[in-house]
């Protein structure tokens, strides 16, 4: 069935380096994109979303590109620090209820923080 | 953590013995979601709330119900825990008002059937 992926399960990065953390989508008809990251014992923390209208989009330190040709999303973290040690995951909505009937999840990349 | 909460946040029972997990939200968000989390399978979505007493399944919605008799208190029950329950379970609300679908997450509950 259709479902969201990631291309890595694990990324080890230096610290200050950028991070850049893959993730692929198979449904075509999604259209919001959200990344989470989740520390040890605690619940998925929002980062950034994305619509299916928008190719780019940038926070604090961390920026979202979505490629719809390639059906392929990614976040980027800039000057990674040692808190952004996590799994981090990306969610997909393609349902018709409007983001009512709830996301898929990818499995998740645990990103590692060398110092 | 967006006002929610999560009871109990670590549980123990038998398996055949009935589970009653309780989340609670201090914002009045209409949505509200039930996952699991396992390993090699991420998050999934087990039952959904879109209103009080208004409620509908997910993915992985076999063995559980839901119940959502008022706005901020969202029920999930394990009629008959097994062992294929063991997981940790998340709460999520939507919010961000029209348009928005953004989840936000609660705490997790751990919970292991013996």
């Amino acid at each position: 069935g259709e479902s969201v992926g990631l291309h890595l399960p694990t990324l080890s990065v230096q610290e200050g380096d950028n991070s850049i953390i893959n993730c692929a989508y198979s449904n075509s008809a999604s259209d919001y994109f959200i990344w989470y990251k989740q520390e040890s014992g605690k619940g998925p923390q929002f980062i950034i979303d994305i619509r299916s209208n928008m190719d780019k989009r940038q926070g604090q330190r961390v920026t979202v590109l979505l490629n719809k040709t390639v059906k392929h999303l990614s976040l980027q973290i800039a000057a990674t620090q040692p808190g952004d040690s996590a799994v981090y995951f990306c969610a997909e909505n393609f349902g018709s209820g409007g983001g009512a009937d709830g996301l898929t999840f990818g499995k998740g990349t645990h990103l590692i923080i060398q110092p | 953590d967006a006002g929610i909460t999560q009871s109990p946040r670590h549980k123990v029972t038998e398996t055949g013995t009935p589970v009653t997990l309780r989340c609670h939200q201090t914002e009045n968000h209409r949505y509200m979601y039930w996952y699991r989390q396992d390993p090699g399978h991420g998050l999934r979505l087990i039952h959904y709330s879109y209103g009080v007493k208004d409620t509908d399944k997910g993915e992985v919605s076999d063995g559980y119900s839901v119940s959502r008799s008022k706005t901020e208190d969202f029920l999930l029950t394990l009629e008959s825990a097994t062992s294929s329950q063991t997981s940790v379970y998340f709460c999520a609300i939507r919010a961000g008002g029209a348009g928005s679908e953004t989840q936000y997450f609660g705490p997790g509950t751990r919970l292991l059937v013996l």
